[in-house]
């Protein structure tokens, strides 16, 4: 059975670094490429960034310059980084394996 | 970065009728766009993937056509279980994009 589930820190203070890990059970990183995906209240669905089965990376240049996508394949887990949080960053971020199956998501709020 | 258009917003509708949401892309998108259905606290579900192809599990009331940059995706026969809001994804170009949703209610 596929799984997915994201953990994270909840709250976040403004410039500080977000860390959320997805695990994964039921299929093998090496096979399927790993997304994030994240929805705020100001812009809906956004595409994040990828890290391709062979464990090369793809961001949106939204994105780019503050976040970082790894895995630990041992691990069954997928790291989301993403540095110089705003408040606009706060929402629920996701991680899914290629198009078809989701975390239930990680709320996160950037807040002092 | 490619628009997807998508519309209406919001959507009225009675138990049986057929409902269509259509996304426009800023480009041609060879037919690569997805359409997912969300509940509330939920994650998004994958319906249909590459314009048309149903996935396991999606009953055939749902149904998408499309070409080009014009794309529509269909539920015939509305279900009380369909009260969700729907998007489009297109995934020809990086970054990959969506629509900005439609909320289907039930009159």
């Amino acid at each position: 059975q596929v799984q997915l589930k994201e953990t994270g820190p909840g709250l976040v203070q403004p410039t500080q670094t977000l860390s959320i890990t997805c695990t994964v059970s039921g299929f093998s990183l090496t096979s399927y490429y790993m997304q994030w995906v994240r929805q705020t209240p100001g812009k809906g669905l956004e595409w994040m960034g990828f890290i391709r089965s062979g464990g090369s990376t793809e961001y949106n240049s939204e994105f780019k310059s503050r976040l970082s996508i790894s895995r630990d394949t041992s691990k069954n887990q997928v790291f989301l980084k993403m540095n110089s949080l705003k408040t606009e960053d706060t929402g629920v971020y996701y991680c899914a394996r290629d198009m078809d199956a989701w975390g239930q998501g990680a709320s996160v709020t950037v807040s002092s | 970065d490619i628009q997807m258009t998508q519309s209406p917003p919001s959507l009225s509708a009675s138990l049986g009728d057929k409902v269509t949401i259509t996304c426009q892309a800023s480009q041609n998108i060879n037919k690569y766009i997805a359409w997912y259905q969300q509940k509330p606290g939920k994650a998004p579900r994958l319906l249909i993937r590459y314009t048309s192809t149903l996935e396991s599990g999606t009953p055939s009331r749902f149904s998408g056509s499309g070409s080009g940059r014009d794309y529509s995706f269909s539920i015939s026969n509305v279900e009380s279980e369909d009260i969700a809001s729907y998007y489009c994804l297109q995934y020809d170009n990086l970054p990959l994009t969506f629509g900005s949703g439609t909320k289907l209610e039930i009159k």
